[in-house]
C-alpha cells in the first residue's frame, strides 16, 4: 500500500537553481526518510527525520517536517548536473514497525 | 564501505522456472527487505525479515517465497517464474532505531529480471 505521494511527479531545472520536492502520507509516522535513486540503481538514503522533529539539514539538502498537515518537503539548493535522479520518501509508522513504505518518487532533472 | 549485495545484476528466465535471488549484506543488520520495483507502481513490498528464520509478508507475497538461515543473506525465490513478475527487484537491510521506527535503509544495485 502507498502511504507517501511526491509531487511533483517530475521536475526539470536549470544548474544552479533550488529543487523542491513535497511528500503528503496518510497515517501518523515514527519517521520519514528520504532517498535518491539514479537510473537503474538501487536508492541511496538521504536523510532521516523523526515526528518531533520539524527541520533537518545534510550539506545541501534541507528537510522539514508538518506532522499536522501529515507532509514533508525535500529542498535541494544549488543543483547540479549529478543531482538528476528520482526522489522518494517513505514513512515508517507504528510501534516497532520494521518496515517502511514508499511513494511513486519526483523525477528530477538538472540542466547543465 | 558497508555493502548490500545482489547476486545478479540482470537475469533473463523462462516462464515456469525456479529462480532464486540472493542478497548478502555485511552491516550485521537484523533488517532485511526485498522489494520490486515498476514503472508507475513505485516500490511494493514483497517480504522483510527482522531475524534469522523469521519472515513476515508485506504487499505483495503472492508468487514468492524467502529463505534466512543466515543473518547476512535473505533470499528471493520465484517458486514458478511467470512473465509478469518481469521487474527490478531491490534487496534492502537496516538496523533497527531505538524509540520506535526503522533506521536508514541500504539498498542493493537491483536485480532486473525478466521471464520470457
Amino acid at each position: 500500500s502507498q502511504q507517501g505521494e511526491e509531487d511533483p511527479q517530475a521536475l526539470s531545472i536549470q544548474e544552479g537553481e533550488n529543487a523542491t520536492m513535497n511528500c503528503s502520507y496518510k497515517t501518523s509516522i515514527n519517521n520519514l526518510q528520504w532517498y535518491r535513486q539514479n537510473s537503474g540503481r538501487g536508492l541511496v538514503h538521504l536523510i532521516l527525520i523523526r515526528s518531533n522533529e520539524r527541520e533537518k539539514h545534510s550539506g545541501r539538502l534541507r528537510v522539514t517536517l508538518d506532522t499536522s498537515k501529515k507532509s514533508s518537503s525535500l529542498l535541494i539548493t544549488a543543483s547540479r548536473a549529478a543531482d538528476t535522479a528520482s526522489y522518494f520518501c517513505a514513512t515508517a509508522s507504528g510501534a516497532g514497525s520494521y518496515q517502511l513504505t514508499f511513494g511513486k518518487g519526483t523525477k528530477l532533472s538538472v540542466i547543465p | 564501505d558497508v555493502k548490500v549485495t545482489q547476486s545478479s545484476r540482470y537475469l533473463v528466465k523462462r516462464t515456469g522456472e525456479k529462480v532464486f535471488l540472493e542478497c548478502v549484506q555485511d552491516m550485521d543488520h537484523e533488517n532485511m527487505f526485498w522489494y520490486r520495483q515498476d514503472p508507475g507502481l513505485g516500490l511494493r513490498l514483497i517480504y522483510f525479515s527482522y531475524d534469522v528464520k523469521m519472515k513476515e509478508k508485506g504487499d505483495i507475497p503472492e508468487g514468492y517465497s524467502v529463505s534466512r538461515e543466515k543473518k547476512e543473506r535473505f533470499s528471493l525465490i520465484l517458486e514458478s517464474a511467470s512473465t509478469n513478475q518481469t521487474s527490478m527487484y531491490l534487496c534492502a537491510s537496516s538496523p533497527p532505531l531505538s524509540g520506535g521506527g526503522l533506521g536508514g535503509y541500504t539498498f542493493g544495485s537491483g536485480t532486473r529480471l525478466t521471464v520470457v
